[in-house]
């Protein structure tokens, strides 16, 4: 069955440290975001992506953040300079499209980012 | 921003029984989505509501999306071992391509063999 994949699955980086974090979507989707959860709590939005553009950010996703579709397979999530409080499980989701039909959105591993 | 109340945050049950879990919000959402998530793993989709009063069943579980459009409810019904792990509402409005989901705080489910 597809799935969404995501690299690496574990990152440690020093505070004011450049991150990127990769995912592969589910090839034949369009709908792209980026999710993160810190430590025990609830899942957050934090950006929507289709047609090579950003659709819809959350007010976490600020000029520190970034994401880019270099190629057509590749989703990334840049952090310009890392905080400790960036620590989070990162999570890339993917959707086919927006009707019903098409299903709901689908996760992938996460990416655990450790901001030291 | 919306909020999600998802309760009870956690329920120890038996092997065997039935368990209920609702979300409720104080504004409309057009679709409700319930996922499971096991510890240091992406949140996995059981099931996908779209209409109001919709009642969808994936194997054991059920799940409905309240006339109101304010709330939902999941079912497990004769649990086992392996359904352990958070499970978690989210409520999406509108079907612009954003589509942000909002998810509620999660219930801890634990089964007692």
């Amino acid at each position: 069955e597809p799935e969404v994949t995501q690299t690496p699955s574990h990152q440690v980086t020093q505070m004011g440290q450049e991150v990127i974090l990769r995912c592969v979507p589910i090839s034949n989707h369009l709908y792209f975001y980026w999710y993160r959860q810190i430590l025990g709590q609830k899942v957050e939005f934090l950006v929507s992506f289709y047609n090579n553009e950003i659709s819809e950010k959350s007010e976490i996703f600020d000029d520190q953040f970034s994401v880019e579709r270099p190629d057509g397979s590749n989703f990334t999530l840049k952090i310009r300079s890392t905080k400790l409080e960036d620590s989070a499980m990162y999570f890339c989701a993917s959707r086919a499209g927006l009707a019903a039909l098409y299903g709901g959105k689908f996760f992938g591993p996460g990416t655990r980012l450790t901001v030291l | 921003g919306q909020q999600l109340n998802q309760s009870p945050q956690s329920m120890f049950i038996q092997e065997g029984e039935d368990v209920s879990m609702n979300c409720t919000s104080s504004s409309i959402f057009n679709t409700w989505l319930w996922y499971k998530q096991d510890p240091g793993e992406g949140p996995v989709l059981l099931i996908a509501l779209y209409k109001a009063g919709e009642l969808t069943s994936n194997g054991r579980l059920t799940a409905q999306f309240g006339i109101t459009r304010k709330d939902s409810f999941l079912n497990i019904s004769a649990s086992i071992p392996s359904d352990v792990g958070i499970y978690f509402c989210a409520g999406q409005w509108g079907e612009t391509s954003g589509s942000r989901l909002t998810f509620g705080e999660g219930t801890q489910l634990t089964v007692n063999p």
